[in-house]
């Protein structure tokens, strides 16, 4: 079975500032996709950024960007210049080769932007 | 183009009731899934298809059936409603490989009494 852990329940940064999001992963698989999904008061799933093992590079989108460490089955997330906008729950997200199509989640960080 | 649309928004059902949660999708993608969202807990997998015609069980398959008769559709049917199945259910498409975004419904969140 694999597993997500999130080990921060609540962030808070004042906006501007830098902030750093945990997950540490488990899987058997040797293939497998690492995501971080936003998800603001209104529900609405996003997707911030994705990163496939098999690439070294860290993804970057913008203001976001991972730092992966496979070794460690680390992905955390990081968001530079945070603004407002950025408030919401973040979940990082399995998906491995093995076993069901889909996606494992964590349970989720809530970012607070300080104004 | 709409992306991904579900139906009901809210509903409040009576222990014993069926109900059945409609998915639909205007991007022809392959792949669809239903989740449920708890309190305090990520999303985790009920069901998911990976085309036209065919179904597979995720991590909570219990109390829960599906079908994707459609390619578009991919309904989630309660038989008889408990509370413990009180939530709020997202679909999600996706076109191809893994790698690819799964584009995730505005949820329906269910209230079972």
């Amino acid at each position: 079975a694999q597993t997500v852990t999130q080990s921060q329940p609540e962030m808070s940064v004042q906006e501007a500032e830098t902030v750093t999001l945990s997950c540490t992963y488990d899987t058997s698989e040797s293939d497998y996709y690492l995501f971080w999904y936003k998800q603001p008061p209104s529900r609405q799933m996003i997707l911030v950024i994705r990163q496939e093992a098999y690439k070294q590079q860290n993804a970057t989108e913008n203001r976001f960007s991972v730092n992966f460490q496979k070794a460690a089955k680390s992905f955390s997330l990081k968001i530079s210049d945070s603004q407002l906008g950025d408030a919401a729950m973040y979940f990082c997200a399995l998906h491995s080769g093995g076993g069901a199509d889909g996606l494992t989640f964590g349970k989720g960080t809530h970012l607070i932007i300080q104004p | 183009n709409a992306g991904v649309t579900q139906t009901p928004k809210f509903r409040v059902l009576k222990t014993g009731q069926s109900m059945t949660l409609l998915c639909a999708q205007d991007m022809n993608h392959e792949y669809m899934y239903w989740y449920r969202q708890d309190p305090g807990m990520g999303l985790r997998l009920i069901h998911y298809s990976v085309g036209e015609g065919t179904t597979a069980k995720g991590e909570v398959p219990d109390g829960y059936n599906v079908s994707r008769l459609k390619k578009q559709n991919f309904l989630l049917g309660l038989e008889s409603a408990a509370p413990s199945q009180t939530s709020v259910y997202f679909c999600a498409s996706r076109a191809g490989g893994p790698w690819e975004t799964q584009y995730f419904g505005p949820g329906t969140r269910l209230l079972v009494l």
